[in-house]
């Protein structure tokens, strides 16, 4: 089993769409959620970052966590054409150094 | 502000040939550097990541080697390059540990390599 999760897609959604993104993980000692965004040919960059359970809010985007079942969840409201990009879940264990594991990312398409 | 510099951007190398990716972090001392690599379709694959000067520690066995000669400069190298070995690179660091932030990562814009 993977330590991270999540559905590769290609997600397509028309513009103004409520756009759900999840990655499951196995390894409770992860202690520090981020999401990040990487548009084609491009570095990723950071979306969100969270450390405990519930939701954290940041303008049209809520980074969902749920420790217990080892769940987390990126929300997008009204999306736009300019979210089109592959979005990386990611999650930090804190070892000798901050260990980062990626999911394998979800391409998203916003149809205008 | 801290700013992260990686070069070239595009690479086409034939096999057996060697490399040479750069990475350089401005604005900031005693980072914490990052070689990722990501092939078309997966994840993102950590592959060396560094904790001080001349202090290299590889994620997976292969056929590269990471140096880092200076504080803020991370160097990936290959002597013979396979074909097994295009994808995207990315350079990235974070804020030594007793820095607020200390464990976000903050990419590069990547070096695209296609080994032929």
């Amino acid at each position: 089993q993977k330590e991270v999760e999540q559905d590769p897609g290609p997600l397509s959604v028309p513009e103004g769409a409520i756009v759900s993104l999840n990655c499951t993980y196995s390894n409770s000692a992860f202690q520090y959620f981020m999401w990040y965004r990487q548009y084609s040919r491009k570095g990723p960059e950071l979306l969100m970052y969270t450390y405990s359970s519930g939701n954290k809010e940041d303008g049209r985007f809520t980074a969902q966590v749920d420790k217990s079942s080892k769940y987390i969840s990126l929300f997008i409201r009204d999306s736009q054409p300019s979210d089109s990009a592959t979005y990386l879940c990611a999650m930090i264990m804190r070892t000798s150094y901050d260990k980062v594991i990626f999911g394998p990312g979800t391409s998203l398409s916003v149809i205008p | 502000s801290q700013t992260i510099h990686q070069w070239p951007a595009t690479l086409v190398q034939p096999v057996g040939s060697p490399l040479s990716l750069e990475c350089t972090v401005e604005g900031t001392s005693n980072p914490n550097l990052y070689w990722y690599r990501q092939a078309a379709g997966r994840g993102l694959q950590l592959l060396f990541y560094s904790v001080g000067i001349g202090q290299i520690s590889s994620e997976v066995p292969q056929n590269l080697s990471a140096s880092r000669p200076q504080d803020r400069q991370f160097i990936l190298s290959s002597k013979k390059l396979l074909l097994s070995d295009s994808g995207f690179y990315l350079c990235a660091w974070t804020p030594d540990r007793a820095r607020a932030g200390a464990n976000v990562l903050t990419f590069g814009a990547g070096s695209r390599l296609t080994v032929l």
